[in-house]
């Protein structure tokens, strides 16, 4: 374990469904990320929180929409998700001018 | 736009056998680090080089960085079944507001017993 958890680990939704992914850290660090990670397709940098103010929002589609509502918690709230959109999503969490990024398990997602 | 790419794609070698993976950058760079990811799973930490640096040691892995040409390599010494995963070269860009750590492609590495 990294000390990065993500709920859940696995989850299957209509087109039409709202979920939201959690993750949680208790490391101490002030900087968190979502990845996307498609098949055969590189990890994606999809949001970037430093001290809880999103700061990079990489051209992410409005039906993702993340909060921050503290230096631990990451949310990634879906809505009218489309299938392509069906991946795994890893979460991970860095000092703001650290080095290295550690990483949840990852929500292995599929749109139906 | 991606910023590493690695070489190669896929990599299948015999146990006990040296692994080397290659990974190209773009941009410049505060340092270059190096993940695994098991099959579904989270990436994990497994080295880090620093701009000024040109090699590092850590175990069975040995990294070398070439800024002038943008690259870097990952050697794994005396591959075992349980280094079967994929690897991924990673970058650091730090600017004012945040770090973000941008990644390659990976290299899928399965070592036969």
């Amino acid at each position: 374990e990294t000390g990065v958890t993500q709920t859940p680990r696995h989850l299957v939704m209509g087109m039409t469904n709202k979920k939201s992914l959690k993750c949680e850290q208790h490391l101490g660090h002030n900087a968190m990320y979502w990845y996307k990670q498609s098949a055969k397709k590189p990890l994606e940098l999809m949001f970037v929180y430093s001290l809880e103010e999103r700061v990079e929002n990489n051209s992410v589609p409005s039906r993702f929409s993340p909060e921050c509502p503290n230096s631990s918690h990451l949310f990634l709230h879906l809505h009218t998700l489309q299938p392509e959109d069906s991946a795994l999503y890893l979460c991970a969490s860095s000092q703001l001018r650290g080095t290295e990024a550690f990483f949840g398990q990852g929500t292995r997602l599929t749109v139906v | 736009s991606q910023q590493g790419e690695e070489d190669p794609q896929a990599l299948s070698i015999q146990e006990g056998e040296n692994a080397t993976m290659n990974c190209s950058y773009k941009t410049s760079i505060n340092n270059l680090q190096w993940y695994r990811q098991n099959s579904g799973r989270g990436l994990v930490h497994l080295i880090l080089i620093r701009s000024n640096e040109r090699e590092k040691h850590s175990g069975r892995l040995r990294v070398t960085l070439d800024t002038s040409k943008k690259s870097s390599s990952l050697l794994i010494t005396a591959s075992r079944a349980a280094d079967t995963a994929s690897y991924f070269c990673a970058t650091l860009i730090r600017n004012s507001s945040a770090s973000k750590i941008i990644f390659g492609s990976g290299t899928r590495l399965s070592i036969r017993p």
